[in-house]
């Protein structure tokens, strides 16, 4: 069964500043594809970026970017020039290429500081 | 356009009464999703709907839980008897179709509490 970790419950972030996330994942599959979604207190969850288990390169959203180590299991977020926006939940998700479903990390609760 | 509704936003009943939530997908989407949020957890997937077929509910507590999908747009979750446990955040989502690179689109759910 696949399952997703996120280590951190909370991390904090001066505005302006970088802040990564963490997330790692455990799965027998090689094509699958991985997500990072922000929940923000109105708790409306949206997609934030996504990444396909056959893509070397990592994906960039504006000031979201991952790094995605394949080998490693490990897909972290890396959020840049951080603002109050961003403060939310954070959940790192899974999906099999052939399959439906998606497993969500416990998430991490970011703030940003003015 | 318009998102994903669900209604209500929030519900409070007792223990052993019946409840039911409502989802309204974004039109043209036809797959939907409910899940299960606990208080400081990842969602949990409880039943997917590929028009008005549930494809997948092996996570739906059957003896009181039930879902449906008439016409296969809008949706419906129940909980009868309710439980203490069954107190969380009931998501519903949709997607154009159930591929894995499709984006999932989530509404704002609903909050449950069983006193």
């Amino acid at each position: 069964a696949q399952t997703v970790t996120q280590s951190q419950p909370e991390m904090s972030v001066q505005e302006a500043e970088t802040v990564t996330l963490s997330c790692t994942y455990d799965t027998s599959e090689s094509d699958y594809y991985l997500f990072w979604y922000k929940q923000p207190p109105s708790r409306q969850m949206i997609l934030v970026i996504r990444q396909e288990a056959y893509k070397q390169q990592n994906a960039t959203e504006n000031r979201f970017s991952v790094n995605f180590q394949k080998a490693a299991k490990s897909f972290s977020l890396k959020i840049s020039d951080s603002q109050l926006g961003d403060a939310a939940m954070y959940f790192c998700a899974y999906r099999y290429n052939a399959g439906n479903m998606l497993t969500f990390g416990g998430g991490t609760r970011l703030m940003v500081k003015p | 356009e318009a998102g994903v509704v669900q209604s209500p936003r929030y519900k409070i009943i007792e223990k052993k009464q019946p409840v039911a939530f409502w989802c309204n997908p974004i039109s043209g989407h036809n797959t939907l999703y409910w899940y299960r949020q606990n208080l400081g957890q990842g969602p949990e997937l409880l039943i997917r709907y590929e028009n008005e077929e549930a494809v997948d509910d092996s996570q739906l507590p059957k003896d009181r839980f039930s879902a449906e999908r008439l016409k296969g747009v809008d949706s419906t979750l129940k909980i009868q008897p309710a439980e203490l446990g069954d107190s969380a955040v009931y998501l519903c989502a949709s997607s154009l179709t159930s591929g894995a690179y499709n984006e999932q689109f989530f509404g704002p759910g609903t909050r449950l509490t069983v006193l």
